[in-house]
């Protein structure tokens, strides 16, 4: 979906290497969120945002941290990365209405050597 | 706690025939239900959702999925499946007061022609 987009959309690192992905919209929504992509595991999330000023732990957060820059901008950091990191890591938006789906990025490939 | 279930993690069907996707889900209160639907290298796609009314939800692409609040399932339908319908399906839930999603493990469709 153009109105989420993800940067880089493949990355290769090392372990022990800080890395960040960023997630940008144009949904002008107020919630983002970072989930990760194993297989038979479906998607996990990893953290949320409601608004610039509220971060929120996800089911999965540890060795990861997050930055929401402004509304449109919700950037996750692997600390120091290391191979189980290994995934396809998604973005999504959604508006306040809990009614309303979810919409997504197009996912970043990361592989921790 | 909120939780999904798809019990098949890989569906063959054969392209004109009916295809079914099966999802299960637990929790308190009154349900919001989600279909996705997830193609090779791209991000996750909303196909339909629930939230109240009529038991039959009809979609994207023609699918459509039913409610039964009894047996705690939201399955996805398709009266003639497409080969271009082979993708990896997640169903989601989100409760009227939950803050967040929770997905399936995901079911990978495959349409043979």
């Amino acid at each position: 979906d153009a109105d989420v987009t993800q940067t880089p959309r493949n990355r290769i690192t090392k372990t022990g290497k800080r890395i960040m992905l960023e997630c940008s919209q144009t949904k002008g929504h107020d919630r983002m969120y970072w989930y990760r992509q194993d297989p038979g595991l479906g998607l996990r999330l990893i953290y949320y945002s409601f608004d610039v000023k509220d971060i929120n732990k996800g089911e999965i957060s540890d060795g990861y941290s997050v930055s929401r820059q402004a509304q449109a901008k919700f950037s996750l950091s692997l600390e120091s990365a290391i191979p189980n990191q290994t995934a396809l890591y998604f973005c999504a938006t959604s508006d306040l209405l809990s009614v309303n789906e979810q919409f997504f990025g197009p996912g970043t490939r990361l592989t921790v050597l | 706690a909120q939780s999904v279930a798809q019990p098949e993690d890989q569906v063959n069907v054969a392209e004109g025939n009916p295809l079914t996707v099966k999802c299960t889900y637990s929790v308190s209160g009154n349900p919001y239900l989600f279909w996705y639907v997830q193609y090779p290298n791209r991000g996750l796609q909303f196909l339909l959702k629930y939230i109240t009314g009529d038991n039959l939800v009809k979609g994207s692409y023609g699918f459509e999925a039913e409610f039964n609040k009894s047996q705690t399932s939201f399955h996805l339908k398709k009266p003639s499946a497409l080969v271009s319908d082979s993708a990896l399906y997640f169903c989601a839930v989100r409760d009227a007061q939950g803050q967040n999603f929770v997905f399936g493990p995901g079911t990978r469709l495959s349409v043979l022609p």
